[in-house]
């Protein structure tokens, strides 16, 4: 069955830099992958989705890579500030029919300033 | 507003009662969805319905009900058998399409269950 890892449980950096999460999954190259953003106590909104025919997509100060090679997804916040400090959660698809995510533990994010 | 409503958010079970967490969309989605979310894990599927009266079992359903009588309710009804109720659960909708389309899963705020 598929297995996704979000290698970095926790990740601090200063404000103004760039945040850098990986999302790695073992196993088929999913269709696509999601990122979601998690605040304490509140349910996940979804962020960006990339196809696996996608290299890059970017909206705002987000940006997200797709690598089928490597198996693996970076998600970068450039310019950070604190608040985007938050859980962030990689997603993807199951490979059933029905188009079930699975989702990664998350990286939590903090941000100083 | 149109969305996903959970309630109650906070939640206190005894032992061996039965308790049922609240889900209700208006975003006219076909699916609906339970997860369970423990502190340092990731979401686990619970349950899931891709249409009205029908619904399948996820990764952990041992435990749990769940009905779908009508498209926008999805009720989770978490049994005495659930040795280990105390979690984080979340409902969610989305658009169906074909697998691969990718479509947004939207959450709703989430309940907090606490086992006393």
């Amino acid at each position: 069955s598929q297995k996704i890892e979000q290698n970095s449980e926790a990740l601090n950096i200063q404000e103004g830099k760039t945040a850098t999460l990986t999302c790695n999954y073992t196993n088929y190259s999913p269709a696509y992958l999601q990122w979601y953003r998690q605040d304490p106590g509140r349910g996940p909104v979804f962020l960006l989705l990339i196809r696996e025919n996608e290299k890059e997509k970017r909206k705002e100060r987000l940006k997200v890579t797709f690598d089928t090679t490597l198996k693996q997804s970076l998600f970068h916040i450039t310019a950070s500030q604190p608040a985007d400090s938050a859980t962030y959660l990689c997603a993807l698809d199951n490979g059933g029919s029905q188009g079930n995510l699975i989702f990664g533990k998350g990286t939590k994010l903090s941000v100083k300033p | 507003d149109g969305g996903i409503t959970q309630s109650p958010k906070y939640l206190f079970r005894k032992e061996g009662q039965n308790v049922t967490l609240s889900c209700e969309q208006n975003l006219n989605h076909d699916a609906m969805y339970w997860y369970r979310q423990d502190p340092g894990q990731g979401l686990r599927l619970i349950y899931y319905s891709q249409i009205v009266n029908d619904f399948q079992k996820g990764d952990i359903a041992e435990g749990y009900s769940v009905s779908r009588e009508k498209k926008e309710s999805f009720p989770l009804t978490v049994t005495s058998a659930q040795k280990n109720p105390t979690a984080f659960y979340l409902c969610a909708s989305k658009e169906l399409g074909q697998h691969y389309s990718g479509n947004t899963i939207y959450f709703g705020e989430g309940s907090w269950l606490t086992v006393v």
